[in-house]
């Protein structure tokens, strides 16, 4: 089945800097990325998404990227704020069943 | 996501008690999911269901139960076979699995007494 490693654990920048976050997957079948972020105590919230005919998006200061030949893809938070501050969580789809999400990376963003 | 209700916000269940958690969505989502997060870990999954009526373990489903007897009502019991149960329990839905976003409640915090 599938398997989602996501790297750092843990990522603290400078505020206004950039930050990014990987994650690798297994299966080749693999064709739904997301991404969510969770603040502390709340629920995760879907900032974006990538499908695998697509190899990058953008929304404003996030983007993803997307390697279907190394299978890894990437978020990119540009000009960070302290609101930025969170868990962010990738995932994989496996099949037509469910995701399998990675570890979780916390950010941390220095005054 | 105010598509998804979660009750209560938090629970606290004596040894031997089985607790039932709600979850209701007003999405239309065919299907809909449990996932169990321990402090500062990641989520996994508990049941999932693709449709009314059907639904599949899923990698920690052992001490758990759930049924879908409506599209909008996904109930979570947490047994008295359940011996960790603290954790924080999310409810997601989305428009079918796999390869659709999923959008979670606010999450159920469960206690041991």
């Amino acid at each position: 089945g599938e398997n989602v490693e996501q790297h750092p654990s843990t990522l603290s920048v400078q505020e206004g800097d950039s930050a990014v976050i990987k994650c690798t997957y297994s299966d080749s079948a693999s064709n739904y990325f997301p991404w969510y972020k969770q603040e502390l105590g709340k629920r995760p919230q879907l900032i974006i998404d990538i499908r695998s005919n697509v190899g990058e998006k953008k929304d404003q200061r996030i983007a993803v990227t997307l390697n279907k030949t190394a299978k890894h893809f990437s978020l990119h938070i540009t000009e960070t704020q302290p609101e930025d501050s969170a868990v962010y969580f990738c995932a994989a789809s496996e099949g037509n069943y469910q995701l399998i999400w990675g570890a979780g990376t916390k950010l941390i963003i220095k005054p | 996501d105010g598509g998804i209700t979660q009750s209560p916000k938090y629970l606290f269940r004596k040894e031997g008690q089985n607790v039932t958690l709600s979850c209701e969505q007003n999405l239309n989502h065919d299907a809909m999911y449990w996932y169990r997060q321990d402090p500062g870990q990641g989520l996994r999954l508990i049941y999932y269901s693709q449709i009314v009526n059907d639904f599949q373990k899923g990698d920690i489903a052992e001490g758990y139960s759930v049924s879908r007897e409506k599209k909008e009502s996904f109930p979570l019991t947490v047994t008295s076979a359940q011996k960790n149960p603290t954790a924080f329990y999310l409810c997601a839905s989305s428009a079918q699995t796999g390869n659709q976003p999923q959008h979670f409640g606010d999450g159920t915090r469960l206690s041991i007494l």
